[in-house]
């Protein structure tokens, strides 16, 4: 049982490059969503999905898109990659949208934008 | 907007001592309340939670918590501390839930390390 996989582990950018985040699920789970996690910060909601073709914003999410086009996946786009987006970034996943089940962790990307 | 509070940086604790980590929380309506902790370069694992009921909640690897409504708090506790525990440990809350969203806030995290 796999749970939440992210990929990459690591990526280094430029300043203005574009990337792909990967996050799948293999729990059927209907929650998703984006975090990144910054020191003395703790971890701040990016992107949410309460389902197939819903997504919603969070509390930072400018300069990042996202999309679900399946129950699985939850893609976390960079548009244009700046220094203030280092970060390691999280994927969570939960069996429902009520909110009384516990969030299901990858084990994270940790991005270096130069 | 709901929001925690976990006031201390560290909390470093000697093997076999008790071990508390704070968390006081703010919402407008009844919270339900998460533990998680965070080994070095993995991801978060739930420890346990209060959405209604007893106060005392038990979760994995011989934690609790004690859900105070009063006091707008829920720390978590550890009757006697392990070296393995040494991690960081995040608090998090949800507001009664709206429907469609399972929006959670988190707190900054506490690093906890035990002494042997």
């Amino acid at each position: 049982n796999a749970g939440v996989t992210q990929t990459p582990k690591f990526q280094v950018l430029k300043t203005g490059q574009s990337m792909t985040l990967q996050c799948a699920q293999d729990m059927n789970h209907e929650y998703m969503s984006w975090y990144r996690q910054d020191p003395g910060m703790g971890l701040r909601l990016i992107h949410y999905s309460v389902g197939a073709g819903i997504t919603d914003q969070g509390e930072v999410p400018n300069g990042y898109n996202v999309s679900r086009s399946t129950t699985e996946d939850f893609p976390l786009r960079l548009l244009s990659a700046a220094p203030s987006q280092t970060s390691v970034y999280f994927c969570a996943s939960s069996g429902n949208r009520r909110g009384d089940s516990p969030l299901h962790f990858g084990n994270g990307t940790r991005l270096t934008v130069t | 907007a709901q929001s925690v509070a976990q006031p201390e940086d560290q909390v470093n604790v000697a093997e076999g001592n008790p071990l508390t980590v704070k968390c006081t929380y703010s919402v407008s309506g009844n919270p339900y309340l998460f533990w998680y902790v965070q080994y070095p370069n993995r991801g978060l694992q739930f420890l346990l939670k209060y959405i209604t009921g007893d106060n005392l909640v038990k979760g994995s690897y011989g934690f609790e918590a004690e859900f105070n409504k009063s006091q707008t708090s829920f720390h978590l506790k550890k009757p006697s501390a392990l070296v393995s525990d040494s991690a960081l440990y995040f608090c998090a809350v949800r507001d009664f839930p709206t429907y469609g969203n399972n929006r959670l806030a988190f707190g900054k995290g506490n690093q906890v390390v035990v002494i042997p």
